[in-house]
């Protein structure tokens, strides 16, 4: 059974922190997506990568940052939290078909 | 001009309704559709996909896709309070082997009894 997980279902962290969102894989995918999603705004595309220490910007790539050092793991890195960085935060992999398979999420609040 | 577009929502309505969930797209190249569902505090998960234009059916799930029209529907039949849920659909970016996929903003979907 295919799994993906997220090292976080809830996390408060304030203004200025760094912040680190870890999503793991288990089905040997090359490719892995991280998403947020908003009321009203949907799915969007933060950054992806298709290899170990390769990665792509997505539509919405400004006060993020990614770390992919094993194929398994995909972390998305806050720099900086701002209070317009809260949001559901989604990871998702796919071996190179168009299924995605994606994790419980992370609701990321910064006060 | 989005790829994907879809209403939000919200959708209401009773159980045994027949659901119409409704995306149109930009690129009549797309040919690969997909719908998923999204269960409160989960993440989505692929419901049904179809391939090129017409109906594909399983159960009470019926996807149909209108090419000339650039229009695809995920039908609903005799709903059921355990299909309130959030319903995307999403298009594979045809110019990308990495998987990427194009989403709609997702119908927010309540059947109550």
């Amino acid at each position: 059974d295919v799994k993906v997980t997220q090292s976080s279902r809830y996390l408060v962290k304030r203004t200025g922190e760094k912040v680190f969102l870890e999503c793991v894989q288990d089905m040997d995918h090359e490719n892995m997506f991280w998403y947020r999603q908003d009321p009203g705004l949907g799915l969007r595309l933060i950054y992806f990568s298709y290899d170990v220490k390769m990665k792509e910007k997505g539509d919405i790539p400004e006060g993020y940052s990614v770390s992919r050092e094993k194929k398994e793991r995909f972390s998305l890195i806050l720099e900086s939290a701002s209070t317009n960085q809260t949001s559901m935060y989604l990871c998702a992999s796919t071996v190179s078909s168009y299924e995605q398979y994606f994790g419980p999420g992370t609701r990321l609040t910064v006060t | 001009q989005k790829e994907v577009e879809q209403d939000p929502g919200p959708l209401s309505v009773p159980e045994g309704a027949i659901v119409s969930l409704n995306c149109t797209y930009s690129n009549s190249a797309f040919q690969y559709f997909m719908w998923y569902r999204q269960y409160s505090r989960k993440g989505p998960e692929l419901l049904m996909y179809t391939y090129s234009s017409g109906n594909k059916e399983d159960g009470r799930f019926t996807a149909q896709v209108d090419k000339s029209s650039k229009y695809i529907s995920l039908f609903i039949r005799d709903s059921q309070p355990s299909d309130s849920a959030t319903y995307l659909c999403a298009i594979p970016d045809r110019g990308s082997t990495l998987g990427r996929l194009y989403f709609g903003r997702g119908t927010q979907l309540t059947v109550w009894p």
